[in-house]
């Protein structure tokens, strides 16, 4: 069975700051797709970043990157210079066959 | 384009009572999955519809089913309500069945309240 998990219920960062927020995940599958998916207060679940398993290139997305580690089965998300409107709930996500495995979230607040 | 919607946006049930709730993918998606979203359970994977098929269903009881149609419109059904199913219901389309490198586009969900 797949499983996603975030051990970072919630995290703070100050505007502008960096910030990481851990994933790791365990699956016997051997192709698979990761993502970050963000969920703004009272609004809808968009997609921030993908990560295809079979790339060892990190994904970027501007002020948004990944730390992929395949073998030790970990998909970590760096936000950079921290916008007020990045505070969101965030959520890791594996895709296997026929399913996507969300973790619990972790709750980003940004400090002004 | 449109995104996903759902129908109704807000919904307050009495225990016992049975609920549809409606969600109308993205044009040309095929793939509708409906996932149950609550603060101590979080988001819970409840079924996928690809091409009016289900394909996949996580582990909820036989009270929660679902359909979709010719259109990929998915319906989902919740009979003999419980408080415990009180939750943000999602939908999501995407292009193809989970387990693609395809995002999943999230409706603004329902808001269900069981009393």
């Amino acid at each position: 069975a797949q499983t996603v998990t975030q051990s970072q219920p919630e995290m703070s960062v100050q505007e502008a700051e960096t910030v990481t927020l851990s994933c790791t995940y365990d699956t016997s599958e051997s192709d698979y797709y990761l993502f970050w998916y963000k969920q703004p207060p009272s609004r809808q679940m968009i997609l921030v970043i993908r990560q295809e398993a079979y790339k060892q290139q990190n994904a970027t997305e501007n002020r948004f990157s990944v730390n992929f580690q395949k073998a030790a089965k970990s998909f970590s998300l760096k936000i950079s210079d921290s916008q007020l409107g990045d505070a969101a709930m965030y959520f890791c996500v594996a895709s296997g066959t026929y399913k996507y495995i969300f973790g619990t979230g972790t709750r980003l607040k940004v400090l002004a | 384009k449109a995104g996903v919607t759902q129908t109704p946006r807000y919904l307050i049930k009495t225990r016992g009572q049975q609920v549809t709730l409606s969600c109308s993918p993205i044009s040309g998606h095929r793939s509708v999955s409906w996932y149950q979203q609550t603060p101590g359970q979080g988001l819970q994977f409840l079924f996928e519809y690809f091409s009016e098929t289900q394909r996949n269903k996580g582990n909820f009881p036989g009270r929660f089913s679902g359909r979709q149609f010719s259109n990929s419109r998915s319906e989902m059904n919740v009979s003999t309500l419980e408080l415990g199913d009180s939750a943000l219901y999602l939908c999501a389309s995407s292009l193809a069945a989970g387990g693609s490198s395809h995002e999943q586009y999230f409706g603004p969900g329902t808001r269900l309240t069981v009393t």
